[in-house]
């Protein structure tokens, strides 16, 4: 299964909201997760299942979506925000594959 | 606390072979799965491999599938990924990473990585 990313990168300012999309090659139930990382950093897990947010993530992350098209939001960019970002299925299990990744500088 | 501390990594040749480690603590291996995933200098995240809870039912990504092995000693909580025949493109930092349930699945804790090059 394939995943593909848009945008592959932007730009935006503290206080907007961000929509990125994850597209699966075929359909991947709710075995969807997204990650955030920093430079030199490893990925943090932000929400799995599609939605469900992880433990201490704050509540402006959301997700949805399901079958092929998910989304990640971020409902009012905040400065520690300004990462990359990666989806994940894992509905190929054993197989597991991320997406892309989407780069959000500043504005 | 969960912890992951990955060891291992280095400058290796082409053709030559690498273990990597990746002590676990504060969870158990007998419960969880864990998997490895590199990142290539400047690039994405690549799932390379996993194992279910206990160690059992291992798995790969078809870029390393014959040339990597995935294990764990429990006793030691710790896991292991071999990796021979090692080519240039397997240079990245690998990230051991924690399940959140007994299969490989979405990860909750990531080590901090260890570095591996590939190069004459």
């Amino acid at each position: 299964i394939q995943l593909t990313q848009s945008p592959s990168s932007l730009s935006a300012s503290v206080g907007d909201r961000l929509t990125i999309t994850c597209r699966a090659s075929q359909g991947i139930a709710g075995a969807l997760a997204w990650y955030q990382q920093k430079p030199g950093k490893p990925p943090k897990l932000l929400i799995y299942d599609v939605s469900t947010l992880e433990s201490g993530v704050p509540s402006r992350f959301s997700g949805s979506g399901s079958g092929t098209d998910f989304t990640l939001t971020i409902r009012s960019l905040q400065p520690e925000d300004f990462a990359t970002y990666y989806c994940q299925q894992f509905n190929s299990y054993p197989l597991i594959t991320f997406g892309p990744g989407t780069k959000v500088d500043i504005k | 606390e969960v912890e992951l501390m990955e060891s291992g990594g280095g400058l290796v040749q082409p053709g030559g072979s690498l273990r990597l480690s990746c002590a676990a603590s504060g969870f158990s291996l007998s419960t969880y799965g864990m998997s490895w995933v590199r990142q290539a200098p400047g690039k994405g995240l690549e799932w390379v491999s996993g194992m279910s809870a206990g160690g059992y039912s291992p798995s790969f990504a078809d870029s390393v599938r014959g040339r990597f092995t995935i294990s764990a000693d429990i006793s030691r909580n710790t896991v292991y990924l071999q990796m021979n025949s090692l080519r240039a493109d397997d240079t990245a930092v690998y990230y051991c990473a924690k399940s959140l349930g007994s299969r490989h699945s979405s990860f909750d804790y990531w080590g901090q990585g260890t570095l591996v090059t590939v190069s004459s």
